[in-house]
C-alpha cells in the first residue's frame, strides 16, 4: 500500500523565515500526493495537490511543494512564515486499493515564534 | 467552509453504549470516506463509500459499520463503545469514486468521548 513519512512531528521557526516541513513517499506506482493543513478544532483544508502534471505545486496561503521522483519526497516550503501558519500540517498518499482513500502521515506541528 | 457537515459536533456517551455520526456530504459528491483521529494513531482510514455502495475498507472495527443513503448523506455507527474508541471522527466525501484522483473535502469532525 501507499505510505508517506513525516520526519519531524514538531517544527519551530521564527516569524518571517523559511518553513520546510518533510515527508517521503513509498509507492509502486506514481503516486498522487497531497498536503492538508488543520487548525485546532476544525477539519483538514487542502494546501496542495500533486498529480503529475508538474513537479512543483503552488498552493494556498504562499505554499509550495516540489516533488521529487528521485529523493521520493514531497517537502512543503513557504519562503517566510507567518503567525497564521501556526498549525497541523499532514502528507498524505491516494491508495488506489482503497477506492482512493487518503493515507496520511502522523502530521508535524508548526510552531511559529515572534 | 468545506461543505461538508457532521452531526453532532460533540458527543459523551458511557461505555457499551451504540451512537451515530451523521454526515451530508458536499454537494454533487458522490464518495463519502470515514476517519478516525486519534493521539496514539493519528488519522485512520475506516471506509469508503460510493453512490450507496461500500468500496473499501480500512482499519474499521467489527463493532462499527457504515452505510450511505440514497440522498448521499452517510452514517457511521459505533456500538459497544470502549473508552479507547474516544476519538475525532471525519467524514470527506469528493466527487470520484475508485477510477478519479480527486481531493477528500473534510468536515469539522465529530468529537466522541467514552466514559
Amino acid at each position: 500500500a501507499q505510505s508517506v513519512t513525516q520526519l519531524g512531528s514538531h517544527v519551530s521557526v521564527s516569524e518571517g523565515a523559511l518553513v520546510l516541513l518533510r515527508c517521503n513517499y513509498s509507492s509502486s506506482v506514481p503516486p498522487y500526493l497531497f498536503w492538508y493543513v488543520q487548525y485546532p478544532n476544525q477539519g483538514l483544508q487542502l494546501l496542495l495537490k500533486y498529480t503529475s502534471a508538474a513537479t512543483l505545486v503552488k498552493g494556498i496561503n504562499g505554499f509550495e511543494a516540489e516533488f521529487k521522483k528521485s529523493e521520493t519526497s514531497f517537502h512543503l516550503t513557504k519562503p517566510s512564515a507567518h503567525m497564521s501558519d501556526a498549525a497541523e500540517y499532514f502528507c498524505a498518499v491516494s491508495d488506489q486499493n482503497s477506492g482512493y482513500a487518503l493515507n496520511f502521515g502522523k502530521g508535524t506541528s508548526l510552531l511559529v515564534t515572534p | 467552509d468545506s461543505g461538508v457537515t457532521q452531526t453532532p459536533k460533540h458527543l459523551i456517551t458511557a461505555t457499551g453504549q451504540r451512537v451515530t455520526l451523521r454526515c451530508s456530504p458536499r454537494s454533487g459528491d458522490l464518495s463519502v470516506y470515514w476517519y478516525q483521529q486519534s493521539l496514539d494513531q493519528g488519522l485512520q482510514f475506516l471506509i469508503h463509500y460510493y453512490n450507496g455502495e461500500e468500496r473499501a475498507k480500512g482499519n474499521i472495527l467489527e463493532r462499527f459499520s457504515a452505510q450511505q443513503f440514497p440522498d448521499l448523506h452517510s452514517e457511521l455507527n459505533l456500538s459497544s463503545l470502549e473508552l479507547g474508541d474516544s476519538a475525532l471522527y471525519f467524514c470527506a466525501s469528493s466527487v470520484g469514486g475508485a477510477r478519479n484522483n480527486s481531493p477528500l473535502h473534510f468536515g469539522n469532525g465529530t468529537r466522541l468521548t467514552v466514559t
